[in-house]
C-alpha cells in the first residue's frame, strides 16, 4: 500500500518569512507528485506539480523533488496570510498522474 | 481548467436512508473521481466513475453502498445508501485532464448523518 506522509502541523510562520512543507512517499516507482491547498470549507485547488528532481519554480512557490530521498517539498516566499490553509500532498496510486492517494495534510497558519 | 458542479451542496439526513450526489463538468473527460473527505482528515478515493461500464472501488469501499453511474462523458452521480454517522464527510468529484495532465476537484457536497 503506497503511503504519503506530512507533519499536520499546525506550522506557524511570520508573515513575509518562508514556509516549508514536506512530504515523503512510500513508492520508489511513483513519478508525479502534486501540491493542492484547501482552505476550510473549500475543495482542495492545484498549487503546483512535479515529476522531475531539482527546484521547480511558480511565482512565490518553488517545488523541491527528490526521488532518491523520496521527498518532495513546498516551499512558500514572502508568506501572506492568505496563504494560510492546508497544503496537500498527493501521488498517483497507479503511477500515472490521475488516481491520487494524499497525504493527511500540513496546516499553515502565517500571522501577521 | 474545468468547471465543476455538484447538487446538493450539503445536506443533512436520517439514518437508513440514501443519498444521491451529482456531479456536472463543462467539458467532456474520461477520467471522473469520487472523494471522500471524513472531519480533519485527508482525502481517500472511493471510486472511479467508468463511462459506459461498472465503477472502479478502491479497498474498502463497495458498490452496494456507494453505487456510481457515470451515463456520459460530463455526468456523474454517487449515491451513499443506507447511511449511518459514519458517513459524515465531504464528498468530492474530480476529473483528470489530460491536456494539463492534472486533477481538478468539485466544490463538494457536505452531508451529516443523524
Amino acid at each position: 500500500q503506497k503511503e504519503v506522509e506530512q507533519n499536520s502541523g499546525p506550522l506557524s510562520v511570520p508573515e513575509g518569512a518562508i514556509a516549508s512543507l514536506n512530504c515523503t512517499y512510500s513508492d520508489r516507482g511513483s513519478q508525479s507528485f502534486f501540491w493542492y491547498r484547501q482552505y476550510s470549507g473549500k475543495s482542495p485547488e492545484l498549487i503546483m506539480f512535479i515529476y522531475s528532481n531539482g527546484d521547480k519554480e511558480d511565482g512565490r512557490f518553488t517545488a523541491q523533488l527528490n526521488k532518491a530521498s523520496q521527498y518532495v517539498s513546498l516551499l512558500i516566499r514572502d508568506s501572506q496570510p492568505s496563504d494560510s490553509a492546508t497544503y496537500l500532498c498527493a501521488v498517483p496510486l497507479s503511477g500515472g498522474y490521475n488516481k491520487l492517494i494524499f497525504g493527511a495534510g500540513t496546516r499553515l497558519a502565517v500571522h501577521p | 481548467s474545468a468547471v465543476i458542479s455538484q447538487k446538493p451542496s450539503r445536506d443533512i439526513c436520517q439514518r437508513g436512508t440514501s443519498l444521491t450526489i451529482q456531479c456536472q463538468v463543462d467539458s467532456q473527460v474520461t477520467m471522473m473521481f469520487w472523494y471522500r473527505q471524513q472531519p480533519g482528515q485527508s482525502l481517500t478515493l472511493i471510486a472511479t466513475a467508468n463511462q459506459g461500464s461498472e465503477a472502479t472501488y478502491e479497498s474498502g469501499f463497495v458498490i452496494d453502498k456507494f453505487p456510481i453511474s457515470r451515463p456520459n462523458l460530463t455526468f456523474s452521480t454517487l449515491t451513499v445508501s443506507n447511511m449511518s454517522p459514519e458517513d459524515s464527510s465531504i464528498y468530492l468529484c474530480s476529473v483528470f485532464l489530460s491536456s494539463t495532465d492534472t486533477q481538478y476537484f468539485g466544490p463538494g457536497t457536505r452531508l451529516t448523518v443523524l
